[in-house]
């Protein structure tokens, strides 16, 4: 079974300070990768993906992750944190095999982060 | 507006007690699931549905029980079996395709308190 380790429980950060979150993966095969974000009090929601092509990936807001193969890792990153970027984000990871029936998305343990006006 | 509909958005029950959440969709997808989420251990799967009359148990299934009578509503009930309820659940929905890929939709969540 995949399992998702994200590395940081917590993360304070001041506004444009940059930000990486870990996120490795226990899983030889091929999978899809994503990241979601849970705003305070709203749902959680989509922040990138990666299938497939070009390792490095673009989300909303300023967002990105590479996709490292080697490391088993899909770090996410932002060069410049703002206020309204405090939220809970998560790691998940979904195995792609030729027949995905009955595997499930398997998600990391979430890393507050807190950022400082 | 399409989405996830979760109630109630926070409940309050006495050990002893059955308490059921109500999850509805409106996007016509397929599949249906339900997580709960405790700090620190992200997003556990509990049972999940892929079609109507039909469902499978997740990780941490024990203690819980499902139905899937109708596409868009897939109720959780939480029973007294359940030794730790005090959690905050997530329903979330995906297409056939989205269940295979991993895109699912979520909804905003209900916070289960046991007194």
């Amino acid at each position: 079974a995949q399992s998702v380790s994200q590395h940081n429980h917590h993360v304070i950060l001041s506004e444009a300070a940059s930000l990486e979150l870990g996120c490795n993966y226990s899983y030889g095969g091929t999978v899809n990768l994503f990241w979601y974000v849970q705003y305070p009090g709203q749902h959680l929601q989509l922040l990138l993906k990666y299938f497939s092509g070009d390792p490095l990936v673009k989300g909303i807001k300023g967002f990105e992750a590479e996709f490292i193969k080697s490391k088993f890792s899909f770090n996410l990153r932002k060069p410049s944190v703002q206020w309204s970027d405090t939220a809970e984000y998560f790691c998940a990871v979904i195995a792609r095999w030729l027949d995905n029936a009955g595997n499930m998305l398997t998600f990391g343990g979430g890393t507050r982060l807190m950022v400082k006006p | 507006d399409g989405g996830i509909t979760q109630s109630p958005k926070y409940l309050f029950r006495k050990e002893g007690q059955n308490v059921t959440l109500s999850c509805e969709q409106n996007l016509n997808h397929d599949a249906m699931y339900w997580y709960r989420q405790d700090p620190g251990q992200g997003l556990r799967l509990i049972y999940y549905s892929q079609i109507v009359n039909d469902f499978q148990k997740g990780d941490i299934a024990e203690g819980y029980s499902v139905s899937r009578e109708k596409k868009e509503s897939f109720p959780l009930t939480v029973t007294s079996a359940q030794k730790n309820p005090t959690a905050f659940y997530l329903c979330a929905s995906s297409t056939l395709t989205g269940a295979r890929t991993g895109e699912l939709f979520f909804g905003e969540g209900s916070r289960l308190t046991v007194l």
